[in-house]
C-alpha cells in the first residue's frame, strides 16, 4: 500500500517568497495520477495540479508541479497573501487513494 | 457552472446508520468517476470510496469496506454513500468529488452517544 509523506508540516513563510513543498511516495507511482490540492479553513479543498505537473482550470501559474518515480514537489513561486493554506497531495490511481498528511503554509 | 451538493449528514449514535447524498449539477453526471473523501475535524484528507463511471468499479478504504456502500444513480444526477455501523471515529466532514476536480462543500457527520 502507497503511502505519501510530506515535507515540511509546516512552512512559515512572507508574501512574495518562495515555497517548496515535498511529497513523497513508499514505492514508485505514475506521474500521471498525482495531484495537489489547497485547502483554506472552513473550505473545501481545491484542486491546483494534476498528472503531476498540469494545473487545474483557473490555477495561476505561480503554481507548478514537478517530480517522478517517488519524489514530487509543488512550487509555489511568490507566495500571495491568498496562497496560506494546508496543501495536500494525492495519488488517486486505483486503490486505496491515498493522501499525504499536509503541508501548511503560514505567514512568518 | 459545475456544483456538487452534499446531504444527509447529522447526529446518530454509535452502531447507527446514515444515507449520504450528492447532488451533481452543470456537467454530464453519467460520465464522470465520483469518490467520497471525509475529513475529522482538526485533521487531514482521508479517501474513503470510489466509484466508476457505469458502477462496475468500486473500491473502498479499509476503513470503512464492508460498513459502507457507495452508489450512483446517473438518472438522477446523484451519488450516494450508505454508511452502516458507525462509530466514533467516523465523525468527520464528508466530500463528494468528480473525479478529483470538482469538490462538494460537505456535510457533517457526528456519532455520538
Amino acid at each position: 500500500e502507497i503511502v505519501l509523506t510530506q515535507s515540511p508540516g509546516t512552512l512559515s513563510l512572507s508574501p512574495g517568497e518562495r515555497a517548496t513543498l515535498s511529497c513523497r511516495a513508499s514505492q514508485s507511482v505514475s506521474s500521471t495520477y498525482l495531484g495537489w490540492y489547497q485547502q483554506k479553513p472552513g473550505q473545501a479543498p481545491r484542486l491546483l495540479i494534476y498528472g503531476a505537473s498540469s494545473r487545474a482550470t483557473g490555477i495561476p501559474d505561480r503554481f507548478s508541479g514537478s517530480g517522478s518515480g517517488t519524489d514530487f514537489t509543488l512550487t509555489i513561486s511568490r507566495l500571495e497573501p491568498e496562497d496560506f493554506a494546508v496543501y495536500y497531495c494525492q495519488h488517486y490511481l486505483n486503490s486505496p487513494r491515498p493522501f499525504g498528511q499536509g503541508t501548511k503554509v503560514e505567514i512568518k | 457552472e459545475v456544483q456538487l451538493v452534499e446531504s444527509g449528514g447529522g447526529l446518530v449514535q454509535p452502531g447507527g446508520s446514515l444515507r449520504l447524498s450528492c447532488a451533481g449539477s452543470g456537467f454530464t453526471f453519467g460520465t464522470y468517476e465520483m469518490n467520497w473523501v471525509r475529513q475529522a475535524p482538526g485533521k487531514g484528507l482521508e479517501w474513503i470510496s470510489y466509484i466508476s463511471v457505469s458502477a462496475d468499479y468500486i473500491y473502498y478504504a479499509d476503513s470503512v469496506r464492508g460498513r459502507f456502500t457507495i452508489s450512483r444513480d446517473n438518472a438522477k444526477n446523484s451519488l450516494f454513500l450508505q454508511m452502516n455501523n458507525l462509530r466514533a471515529e467516523d465523525t468527520a466532514v464528508y466530500y463528494c468529488a468528480r473525479w478529483i476536480d470538482y469538490w462538494g462543500q460537505g456535510t457533517l457527520v457526528t456519532v455520538s452517544s
